[in-house]
């Protein structure tokens, strides 16, 4: 059975902080992991990561996929209010975590 | 706006009455994914579907529920005899699919069903 566990559940940070989310899998037929950020309604696209290692950046933020440990990291530097939302990781196109709730206080 | 959309957006109905929801993905999208979420929860997969063929259904989901999508483009989920743990929100994603790889997934705003 697919397992994905995402850490931490909830992360409360002030404007300006950096934090790191991590998701850690165990899928079948991996191809490909997939962060969304979801706020009150549909998640959206982030970031899509097929090789080991290679660091993806958008502005402030930034992933990786470590394949040997079946994990990935995101990262949001400089917190803004506006980055306040639950993330997701989706190993697999059918399978989500249950995502991190990040709330970023002014 | 050419993203995917779903209707309704909110849907109140009685326990044991049948519900029906509607997708329509991204025009050139092959495939097209019914999903569930309530709070704290991550989207559950339910079905999936290339083009009008259903290719999955998740284990857990129950016979009450079925999807279609007869020409390839919009799906509908129903929901019969509805019961209170129906209550969540039902999310449509469509993607690309190709023969290399999966392309992300892009989201409806979901429809939000309330079972009184």
């Amino acid at each position: 059975e697919d397992k994905v566990v995402q850490s931490p559940l909830s992360l409360v940070v002030h404007e300006g902080d950096t934090v790191t989310l991590n998701c850690s899998y165990e899928v079948t037929n991996f191809r490909s992991l997939l962060w969304y950020k979801q706020e009150k309604k549909a998640p959206t696209f982030l970031f899509m990561l097929t090789s080991s290692g290679i660091e993806k950046k958008s502005g402030r933020l930034s992933s990786i996929l470590d394949k040997k440990e079946l994990s990935s990291i995101l990262n949001i530097t400089a917190t803004q209010t506006g980055d306040s939302a639950i993330y997701l990781c989706a190993p697999a196109p059918l399978v989500f975590g249950k995502g991190t709730r990040l709330s970023v206080i002014a | 706006d050419t993203g995917v959309s779903q209707n309704p957006r909110h849907k109140i109905t009685k326990r044991g009455q049948n519900v029906t929801f509607r997708c329509d993905p991204i025009s050139e999208h092959n495939r097209l994914y019914w999903y569930r979420q309530t709070l704290g929860q991550g989207p559950e997969f339910l079905t999936y579907f290339q083009n009008e063929a259903q290719l999955e259904k998740s284990r857990l989901l129950s016979d009450r529920f079925s999807a279609e999508r007869p020409k390839g483009s919009f799906s509908t989920l129903e929901i019969q005899r509805t019961e209170q743990g129906d209550s969540a929100m039902y999310l449509c994603a469509s993607s690309l699919f190709g023969q290399e790889s999966n392309q992300p997934q892009h989201f409806g705003d979901g429809t939000r069903l309330s079972i009184l």
